[in-house]
């Protein structure tokens, strides 16, 4: 099993450009979470889907949106890249049980804003 | 709002040593806790899942405890090597459960000297 992978590894984007950031994960889980590690911030959950077909904010979402194309796949877009977006992102998933969600995390896209 | 905290924020031992990480949240009304390691430019690798029945959970060299009245947990580290240099990361799920994101403290820093 490759549990959590994300597309792209890195990118470089330009102010105003938009991209889209992709993650799958074989685990048959039913949540998934898009977060941001910023040094000195920690990591801050951006959106989530609790199962398919639903989406939900996090802590900071402005500037994103999100697609939880089937129950595999939760993607991230900026539409309108800002500098401020320059972090590294990281996907995860778990099986939704309250007592028991333990996250597995994907490697992470290193995004830069220029 | 749940907050967490890590410290020390930085440590350096030499090897073979045995060490304590400890983290804090300030609302005890959670059903698990999750330790991750972090290597630099890597992604967060799940180490324990601590239920909040449990007292301790035990993985290799690895042993967490959770405290919930006191809100507090311990990563203790047997026998440290080089190659537990790594962030560490403490995680706890929102208060009384749900499949919002985990809230994460800002980590600490091991390195381990040869």
């Amino acid at each position: 099993n490759a549990g959590v992978t994300q597309t792209p590894k890195f990118q470089v984007l330009k102010t105003g450009q938009s991209m889209t950031l992709q993650c799958a994960q074989d685990m048959n889980h039913n949540s998934m979470y898009w977060y941001r590690q910023d040094p000195g911030m920690g990591l801050r959950l951006i959106y989530y889907s609790a199962s398919e077909g639903t989406t939900d904010k996090g802590e900071v979402p402005n500037g994103y949106n999100v697609s939880r194309l089937n129950k595999r796949e939760f993607s991230l877009r900026l539409e309108s890249a800002a500098p401020s977006q320059t972090s590294v992102y990281f996907c995860a998933s778990s099986e939704l049980d309250s007592t028991y969600n333990e996250q597995f995390f994907g490697p992470g896209t290193r995004l830069t804003v220029l | 709002k749940q907050e967490v905290t890590q410290i020390p924020a930085a440590l350096s031992v030499p090897e073979g040593e045995n060490l304590v990480l400890n983290c804090s949240f300030t609302d005890s009304a959670i059903y698990n806790l999750q330790w991750f390691r972090q290597d630099p430019g890597k992604g967060l690798t799940s180490l324990l899942l601590i239920q909040s029945s449990q007292r301790e959970q035990t993985s290799g060299r690895l042993n967490a405890s959770l405290d919930k009245s006191s809100g507090r947990s311990t990563l203790y580290i047997a026998a440290s090597q080089p190659g537990d240099s790594a962030t560490y990361l403490c995680a706890v799920p929102p208060p009384g459960g749900g499949a919002d994101g985990l809230t994460f403290g800002k980590g600490t820093h091991l390195i381990i000297q040869p």
